[in-house]
């Protein structure tokens, strides 16, 4: 499975952008980039996902690097709520099977 | 909005004794997982399941493991006989296709082996 690196913790202000990076620089040509994130005490929640073009949604953007190497993970204005561990995740596009390989993420930590 | 729920939220057992953790996936879903994670550790894959039947499965996930879909809406973990290891929290997720879509994770339940 290609490896994903990131930071082991971040801090933001609350009401503040956050950028969360990770670095595939195995990445392959079929491998989307998924984020997930854990609250405390909860499951994994999906966050978003894209393959070559930045996405948006209701929680967050996700600008994927041209060359796909890396990419960041973008909460417009960061809340409390937002306090968890962001995990970047590569995953084969094949179709049958979708193991999650999760590794350590980026714990998040907001600042009221 | 829909969500994947699993039963109990907690369970203690002896070592050696058999358990069974249950999840209910969304129901349109057609692809079902679980996951475990030891306390203060990652997240580990265990098992996939589609079409009645395991499509992948990690190293953790030996004899002592077998998931099962008894009914069109319960999906089950059993360990049979525990071990002091087994204890940590064990997510079911579900998922409609494989390839780009995600994964819809329940609560957990945790499991502790005395």
């Amino acid at each position: 499975d290609a490896k994903t690196t990131q930071p082991n913790s971040m801090e933001s202000n609350e009401e503040e952008p956050v950028h969360l990076p990770c670095n595939h620089s195995t990445i392959s040509g079929t491998d989307y980039i998924h984020w997930y994130r854990q609250l405390p005490s909860q499951g994994p929640e999906y966050v978003i996902h894209g393959l070559t073009s930045n996405v948006n949604n209701r929680m967050a953007s996700l600008a994927i690097a041209e060359d796909r190497k890396s990419s960041t993970l973008i909460l417009h204005r960061a809340t409390l709520r937002d306090a968890a561990v962001y995990y970047c995740i590569l995953e084969l596009s094949n179709f049958g099977n979708e193991k999650l390989t999760f590794g350590t993420g980026t714990r998040l930590t907001i600042i009221p | 909005e829909p969500e994947v729920t699993q039963t109990p939220s907690h369970q203690v057992t002896q070592m050696g004794q058999e358990v069974i953790l249950r999840c209910v996936p969304i129901s349109n879903h057609l692809y079902f997982y679980w996951y475990r994670q030891i306390l203060g550790q990652k997240v580990e894959f265990l098992v996939s399941f589609y079409n009645n039947e395991i499509s992948e499965k990690s190293e953790i996930f030996d004899d002592q493991f077998s998931v099962e879909r008894p009914d069109g809406s319960n999906f089950t973990l059993k360990i049979r006989s525990t071990k002091l290891e087994d204890s940590a929290m064990y997510f079911c997720a579900s998922s409609v296709l494989a390839g780009e879509n995600e994964q819809f994770f329940g609560p957990g339940t945790r499991l502790t082996v005395l």
